[in-house]
């Protein structure tokens, strides 16, 4: 199967300031990497994902990287905020997996106001 | 918007007990999911169906069975819980085989006495 290495795997930031969460994969034939994101007691939604076909992807005050080479991926928060503070996960999955989504250990990020 | 139902959202049991957990999605999708959240936040899927047929079934306990009459309902047996058993179980559905979006239920948090 994947293995899907994420760190850090707490991460406290002071309001304003950027978050940067990575991630590595094995699989050179992963090709979907999706982040998602859980608040306390809720359920995690997926917030941004990128595909093998790109390298860089901005959303909302988020950006994804993928360096296939290296198989590691990114998220970078900028601006962070309060309501920024939760678990994310990164994930990979692809053909090459049978199709299953292998998930991080998780980063729990605080944001100090 | 919650198109990935679950109940219930708690149970309390026994060791030794039976439980059943259900899950319903409103989505179309093809694809659903069981996962397992524990203490610490870590996800582990544990079963995977598309269209009726198992296509996922992760190292779990035989204890375990997944259950599901049609694409949009995959529940999840638990015979003779035990205390390792406690945690939250999530249910999730994408429309293709594991290349695209998951969506999670709220969840079932099952604790076991």
């Amino acid at each position: 199967g994947e293995q899907v290495e994420q760190l850090p795997s707490i991460l406290r930031v002071q309001e304003g300031s950027s978050a940067s969460i990575n991630c590595t994969y094995e699989n050179s034939a992963s090709n979907y990497f999706p982040w998602y994101k859980q608040e306390p007691g809720e359920n995690p939604k997926l917030i941004i994902d990128i595909r093998s076909n790109m390298e860089r992807k901005q959303t909302q005050g988020l950006i994804v990287l993928l360096d296939k080479k290296a198989k590691r991926f990114s998220l970078h928060i900028t601006d962070t905020q309060p309501g920024d503070s939760a678990m994310y996960f990164c994930a990979a999955s692809g053909e090459g997996n049978n199709n299953r989504i292998f998930f991080g250990d998780g980063t729990q990020l605080v944001v100090k106001p | 918007e919650t198109a990935v139902f679950q109940t219930p959202n708690y149970h309390v049991t026994q060791v030794g007990n039976e439980v059943s957990f259900n899950c319903k999605q409103t989505l179309g999708h093809d694809t659903m999911y069981w996962y397992k959240q524990d203490s610490k936040k870590l996800l582990k899927i544990m079963f995977s169906y598309n269209n009726k047929q198992l296509i996922v079934n992760e190292t779990v306990p035989r204890r375990f069975s997944p259950q599901s009459s049609d694409k949009a309902h995959l529940n999840l047996r638990i015979k003779s819980v035990e205390p390792e058993d406690s945690a939250v179980y999530l249910c999730a559905s994408s429309s293709g085989t594991g290349v695209e979006t998951l969506y999670f239920g709220s969840g079932t948090r099952l604790t076991v006495l």
